[in-house]
């Protein structure tokens, strides 16, 4: 049972350019959240979304930042013309349906920006 | 002020020695209370949870919840270099889609 899947597992992207991050869930998990994580700092939420749904978005920056979780395939976050501040690791967590308490965390995506 | 506020350390202990972790929170509607152990460049993995106040052990972990000074607690009893990690106490309310998370204690155990 493979636990919550994220790649690529390191990622450098120039200034300006798009970030793609993926996150496949455990399996029988419906549920998927992603939080930024900055160095010295704790995880701080972004988004939470079913599938093809968004549920919560308050912790996602206005603009750059986007996020889906379509009914085939894994989420997406999805990060434009990224700048310097963007670098962080970045991490998925899966849940079943109102199990938080359940939730897995996949081992992160790190995203360098030069 | 942060809802959830945690010491970042670094804690350094010799092995076998009981370890104390804290947190303090400000939000009352917190009813889940979390702690996650990551190793350097790893996932944050569940180690234990309580609801309301309280306590919880499993194994060399106990958890530890007071909710009127809102204070959460993990102890690690006889300490190994393996615990060696950063630990992160999380909460949770009833309805909420998201954990609110310290910054994290890193630990250090020493032989």
């Amino acid at each position: 049972n493979a636990g919550v899947m994220q790649n690529p597992r390191h990622l450098v992207r120039r200034r300006g350019q798009e970030a793609r991050l993926r996150c496949s869930p455990m399996k029988g998990h419906s549920h998927v959240y992603w939080y930024r994580q900055l160095p010295e700092e704790g995880l701080k939420f972004m988004v939470y979304l079913q599938k093809e749904n968004i549920i919560d978005e308050s912790g996602m920056p206005k603009e750059r930042f986007s996020a889906e979780f379509p009914k085939e395939g894994p989420s997406i976050l999805r990060i434009q013309q990224v700048v310097r501040g963007d670098s962080a690791a970045y991490f998925c967590a899966s849940s079943p349906p109102g199990g938080l308490t359940e939730a897995f965390f996949g081992q992160g995506t790190r995203l360098t920006v030069v | 002020q942060k809802e959830v506020e945690q010491d970042p350390g670094p804690l350094s202990v010799p092995e076998g020695a009981i370890v104390s972790l804290n947190c303090t929170y400000s939000n009352s509607a917190f009813q889940y209370f979390m702690w996650y152990r990551q190793y350097s460049r790893k996932g944050p993995e569940l180690l234990m949870y309580t609801y309301s106040s309280g306590n919880k052990e499993d194994g060399r972990f106990t958890a530890q919840v007071d909710k009127s000074s809102k204070y959460i607690s993990l102890f690690i009893r006889d300490s190994q270099p393996s615990d060696s990690a950063t630990y992160l106490c999380a909460t949770l309310t009833g309805t909420a889609s998201k954990l609110t998370f310290g910054t994290g204690t890193r630990l250090q155990v020493t032989l």
